[in-house]
């Protein structure tokens, strides 16, 4: 089955404690991206990978990081969580930039 | 500044109605305009729209560009329960999507 799974579903985590969220497509997609999504705000992208090793800011990059090694695999990283940083998190995949995506569950990260 | 608005920002209705979503955008070098199906979760997608003026229609659902007035509609016909959910609306161009925050509709027997 086409899919993008994120792991965990949800997380409690304390400030300052690194944490990985980990997203993985098996579509054989180029194109990979995070949001997150928060009440009033929509959902705002975080950052976005075009291909292996090519990644770039989104619109609310401060206290993220991410790697793109391998073309299914693309992780969103939080060096020091702040309670700030909680918040609904998508991981999404597409063929191309612009094209519909695949969205995951979600992950539901709270910093305390 | 890329941004894309909907409304309205919430809709309750019964069963059998029909209603019709809102998306304006201003989106620089825009591409593409895509609507999604949230409901528990994560967004399902519904439509992508590229041209003006040609409605994409999926059962009961049907959606339609303006790229003049940079605007779009979802309409749904003879709404039902399981149509509960928030729509969003996104504008693409060369690099992203730009999310609106997204439209709660309610349908109630």
């Amino acid at each position: 089955e086409a899919q993008v799974t994120q792991n965990p579903r949800y997380l409690i985590t304390v400030t300052g404690k690194k944490l990985t969220v980990t997203c993985s497509q098996n579509m054989n997609h180029e194109y990979m991206s995070w949001y997150r999504q928060d009440p009033g705000l929509g959902l705002r992208q975080i950052y976005y990978s075009m291909n292996v090793e090519v990644t770039d800011k989104g619109d609310v990059p401060e206290g993220y990081k991410v790697s793109r090694k391998e073309k299914r695999n693309f992780p969103l990283i939080l060096e020091s969580p702040s309670p700030n940083q909680t918040s609904l998190y998508f991981c999404a995949s597409s063929s191309h930039r612009d094209y519909g995506y695949t969205f995951g569950s979600g992950t539901r990260l709270t910093v305390v | 500044e890329d941004k894309v608005v909907q409304s309205p920002l919430s809709l309750v209705v019964h069963e059998g109605d029909t209603v019709t979503l809102n998306c304006s955008y201003e989106v620089t070098n825009f591409r593409s305009l895509l609507w999604y199906k949230q409901e528990k979760k994560a967004p399902t997608f519904l439509f992508m729209l590229t041209s003006s003026g040609i409605e994409k229609k999926s059962g009961r659902l049907s959606s339609i560009l303006d790229k003049k007035e940079l605007f779009s509609i979802l309409n749904i016909t003879a709404t039902q329960t399981g149509d509960s959910a928030i729509y969003l609306c996104a504008g693409g161009n060369t690099d992203k999507l730009i999310f609106g925050t997204g439209t709660r509709l309610q349908v109630f027997p």
